[in-house]
């Protein structure tokens, strides 16, 4: 039973370009959504996150959008950056969090 | 502000031998949260401390995995004994309350210990 889905394992966007990640979900009754990136040998860290009750957050230049009848969120990223390369997992959270599955992005130079 | 702190980073060792993975949560943060990240899925929970209580061990395989979390600060994770598809990275998270940071409902992670059963 996956609850929250990241469809695309990778992605590849060239620097300067915007990068688009995807998430889906089942539970409404998940009440906040997470993005966090990873690097390899390292742990996880949070970028940003979005309450239920909101369909857009925004920093700096990251940016989630929540879309709540569709069960879709997505992180954007503009502009994408070499050092944007990473794995890049989305949350759900009731009384514990979900994770999805990761995406990898590749920023080409 | 000192982050979470795991330790080993890396251990191998052969099927059927114990392991034990240690935390030190960020100071103050009375949530705790082992999770496994097998090699291409996120991160599944694996127990949930609340101060020295445990608040969700549902998918903790508890005929060989274990975690203590005695005073409410420091945790250990054990694994006895080990199989092959044990191989995973267990991370160790803090929040300071269960729902995560206030506004952002952030988990902080340590960096993880990378376990290889051969």
């Amino acid at each position: 039973d996956q609850q929250v889905k990241q469809n695309s394992p990778s992605l590849s966007v060239q620097e300067g370009r915007i990068s688009i990640l995807n998430c889906d979900y089942t539970n409404s009754m998940f009440d906040y959504f997470l993005w966090y990136k990873k690097y390899p040998a390292e742990g996880p860290t949070f970028l940003i996150s979005i309450s239920s009750i909101k369909d857009k957050n925004e920093d700096g230049r990251f940016t989630v959008f929540l879309n709540k009848s569709a069960k879709h969120l997505s992180l954007h990223i503009v502009p994408s950056q070499p050092g944007d390369s990473a794995v890049y997992f989305c949350a759900a959270r009731t009384y514990k969090y979900i994770f999805g599955t990761g995406t990898r992005l590749k920023v080409l130079a | 502000e000192a982050g979470v702190a795991q330790s080993p980073r890396y251990k191998i060792i052969e099927k059927r031998q114990s392991v034990a993975f240690w935390c030190n949560p960020i100071s103050g943060h009375a949530t705790l949260y082992w999770y496994q990240q097998i090699l291409g899925q996120g991160p599944k929970l694996l127990i949930q401390f609340q101060n020295n209580g445990v608040v969700d061990d549902s998918q903790l395989p508890k005929d060989r995995f274990s975690a203590e979390r005695l005073k409410g600060v420091d945790s250990t994770l054990k694994i006895q004994p080990a199989k092959l598809e044990d191989s995973a990275v267990y991370l160790c998270a803090s929040s300071l309350v269960g729902g995560g940071a206030p506004n952002t409902g952030e988990l902080f992670f340590g960096e993880g210990s990378r376990l290889t059963v051969l």
